[in-house]
């Protein structure tokens, strides 16, 4: 069964206190892993595609990285403004159709 | 611009009742998705299409409905056979030629029982 866990479930962060949120994942056939952010009230913004082990992206203070088996988001002297909920989920093709799935996410708090 | 857009953005259900959800997009999306959001739950799928006048039930799909007579509108029906609607209810569309971007998202509509 296809999974995706992200880790942790809550970080506090103060400003400019660097970090990594953790996004692990088992499914067959992996076509591709998307970063997204979600604002409280609101829909999920896209944020990154990966699709290789070894794949970097980068944005703003934000770089996404892949390797076989998770990927994580670094975050770089974080500013309250990054303050949201980050979704991990995985692309896979089965039957015809193409469906995301995702994780449960990770609330990030950056303190002034 | 281009986007999709979810009505109304607040409803609320008295026992017993069907509601729908409105979402529409004019991206030229072939593929439209539902799905809910519980606190602490994720994201999880109601319902999909890929095409006009079809679609697929996802892993929750007991207790809602949908329709896609048009390419532009997915809307989604609760009925009264969903034991526990209050939720955030997110629609979403993607190009099935291209998905680098993944999906593009809503701006959801909450749902609250009363």
């Amino acid at each position: 069964e296809d999974q995706v866990t992200q880790s942790p479930e809550a970080l506090r962060l103060q400003e400019g206190e660097s970090s990594s949120l953790n996004c692990s994942y088992t499914v067959s056939g992996l076509r591709g892993l998307f970063w997204y952010r979600q604002d409280p009230g609101k829909g999920p913004e896209f944020l990154f595609t990966l699709y290789s082990a070894g794949e970097e992206k980068e944005k703003e203070r934000l770089k996404a990285t892949l390797t076989k088996k998770e990927s994580f988001l670094h975050i770089t002297a974080p500013k309250p403004e990054d303050s949201a909920t980050y979704l991990c989920a995985v692309h896979r093709a089965q039957g015809g159709s193409e469906k995301l799935v995702f994780g449960k996410g990770t609330k990030l708090t950056v303190n002034p | 611009d281009g986007g999709i857009t979810q009505s109304p953005k607040y409803l609320f259900r008295k026992e017993g009742q069907n509601v729908t959800l409105s979402c529409e997009q004019n991206l030229n999306h072939d593929a439209m998705y539902w799905y809910r959001q519980d606190p602490g739950q994720g994201l999880r799928l109601i319902y999909y299409s890929q095409i006009v006048n079809d679609f697929q039930k996802g892993d929750i799909a007991e207790g809602y409905s949908v329709s896609r007579e048009k390419k532009e509108s997915f809307p989604l029906t609760v009925t009264s056979a969903q034991k526990n609607p209050t939720a955030f209810y997110l629609c979403a569309s993607s190009r099935s030629s291209d998905f680098n971007y993944g999906y593009t998202f809503g701006s959801g509509t909450r749902l609250t029982v009363v």
